[in-house]
């Protein structure tokens, strides 16, 4: 069955720096892959989306990278702030949407 | 901006007691979705809906599960005969369309808990 990994652990950074999130899944080949944040107790926000065509997506301080042959892509989020402190999630799937567990981002000022 | 919106926030329920959740989808969107997500668990797909059915359907949504938009705003989710382990947050999300190339806006959710 399709199975996705994000670290499980949290990952501490401090402002300013970047932050890089892993996911990677196996038993898959998905067309689209995408990536939300959220907040605890609220629903997950949709903040990109790369296809399997894609290498590279980026919005504002945010950058995927979806490497198809690895099953795996990185989230980052440059010049990293307080605000951004949250759990991401990556999602997969091409009508719906198998979730990660997510990674919590910490990030201390 | 447009935003999904979802009664009640909070529902607490006797076990075996039927709920209904209920779910305003944006107005222009004609995928709608409903997924739990237990607590400190992953968020999980139960069931999506177009044009007035079921499209897809996980293994988790079964005979207990049903869904219904009974006018042009409104979409609900039912649980027949709740059970202790469906006590969960339950998102309500829709889409432009089905493919996974558009983004799923998500409810705040209803948090469930069956005593």
């Amino acid at each position: 069955s399709q199975k996705i990994e994000q670290n499980s652990e949290a990952l501490n950074i401090q402002e300013g720096k970047t932050a890089t999130l892993t996911c990677n899944y196996t038993n898959y080949s998905p067309a689209y892959l995408q990536w939300y944040r959220q907040d605890p107790g609220r629903g997950p926000v949709f903040l990109l989306l790369i296809r399997e065509n894609e290498k590279e997506k980026r919005k504002e301080r945010l950058k995927v990278t979806f490497d198809t042959t690895l099953k795996q892509s990185l989230f980052h989020i440059t010049a990293s702030q307080p605000a951004d402190s949250a759990t991401y999630l990556c999602a997969l799937g091409d009508s719906t949407l198998t979730f990660g567990k997510g990674t919590m981002l910490l990030v201390s000022p | 901006e447009p935003e999904v919106t979802q009664t009640p926030s909070h529902q607490v329920t006797q076990m075996g007691q039927e709920v209904i959740l209920r779910c305003v989808p944006i107005s222009n969107h004609l995928y709608f979705y409903w997924y739990r997500q237990i607590l400190g668990q992953k968020v999980e797909f139960l069931v999506s809906f177009y044009n007035n059915e079921i499209s897809e359907k996980s293994e988790i949504f079964d005979d207990q599960f049903s869904v219904e938009r009974p006018d042009g705003s409104n979409f609900t989710l039912k649980i027949r005969s709740t059970k202790l382990e469906d006590s969960a947050m339950y998102f309500c999300a829709s889409s432009e369309a089905g493919l996974g190339t558009y983004e799923q806006y998500f409810g705040p959710g209803t948090r469930l808990t069956v005593t």
